[in-house]
């Protein structure tokens, strides 16, 4: 069975400081998926990113970047200098795909971290 | 504006009751999902259509159903419902089936029961 876990259930920054939301994730598959989404507090997840279990480059988007290492079954989430408008909850999932490296849509969540961006 | 349109977007009730969430997804995804968020449980899946086919099934109750029809809208029905199923509702929409690659979801902005 897979299996998200976000270890950090909240957190607190001031704004600017750089912070890191960890993910950790158990499948047995040797194909799938990873995927950041975004919880505003109005409510909608926000699509941030997906990577599949081939591609180990960390990528980085703005003031986003993410670390995926396969050895350590871990896809962790960076802000650098954040912001007020980045407080959400932050959620990771994981997604099977099929013999053909589709994903599946169905995605198993971690329970979501908490974000606070104090000004 | 994600492109998937949920309604309605409060909705409360009593125990017992039966209700129906429906589901618009973006232009062009054939495919449905059927996600629900609780303080105790967490986001979970549901279900997914994929062209009106029952693809996909998770953790729903037997008091839950879902469709997709002909024009690729999907409804959830929640049936004598109980304290516990209040909740949010989302519904995603994705283009799986398309050969589209990696299948990323859009969710919509969610329905939001409250069963008293």
């Amino acid at each position: 069975a897979q299996k998200v876990t976000q270890a950090q259930t909240e957190i607190s920054v001031v704004e600017k400081e750089d912070v890191t939301l960890d993910c950790v994730y158990e499948t047995r598959d040797t194909t799938y998926y990873l995927f950041w989404y975004k919880q505003p507090p109005s409510g909608e997840l926000v699509f941030l990113i997906r990577r599949n279990s081939f591609d180990e480059q960390n990528e980085i988007s703005g003031r986003y970047s993410w670390n995926f290492q396969k050895s350590t079954s871990s896809f962790n989430f960076t802000i650098t200098a954040s912001q007020v408008v980045d407080s959400a909850v932050y959620f990771c999932a994981l997604s099977e795909a099929d013999a053909g490296g589709t994903s599946y849509g169905k995605l198993t969540f971690g329970q979501g971290t908490i974000l606070t961006v104090h000004p | 504006d994600s492109g998937v349109t949920q309604t309605p977007k409060h909705l409360i009730t009593a125990t017992g009751q039966r209700v129906t969430l429906r589901c618009s997804p973006r232009s062009g995804d054939l495919s449905v999902y059927w996600y629900q968020q609780s303080l105790d449980q967490g986001l979970q899946f549901l279900i997914q259509y994929y062209n009106g086919e029952e693809r996909a099934k998770g953790n729903i109750l037997e008091r839950f159903s879902a469709q997709q029809f002909p024009d690729l809208h999907s409804e959830l029905n929640l049936s004598s419902l109980e304290l516990g199923d209040s909740a949010l509702y989302f519904c995603a929409s994705s283009a799986y089936g398309t050969g589209t690659g990696a299948n990323v979801l859009t969710f919509g902005a969610g329905s939001r029961l409250t069963v008293l």
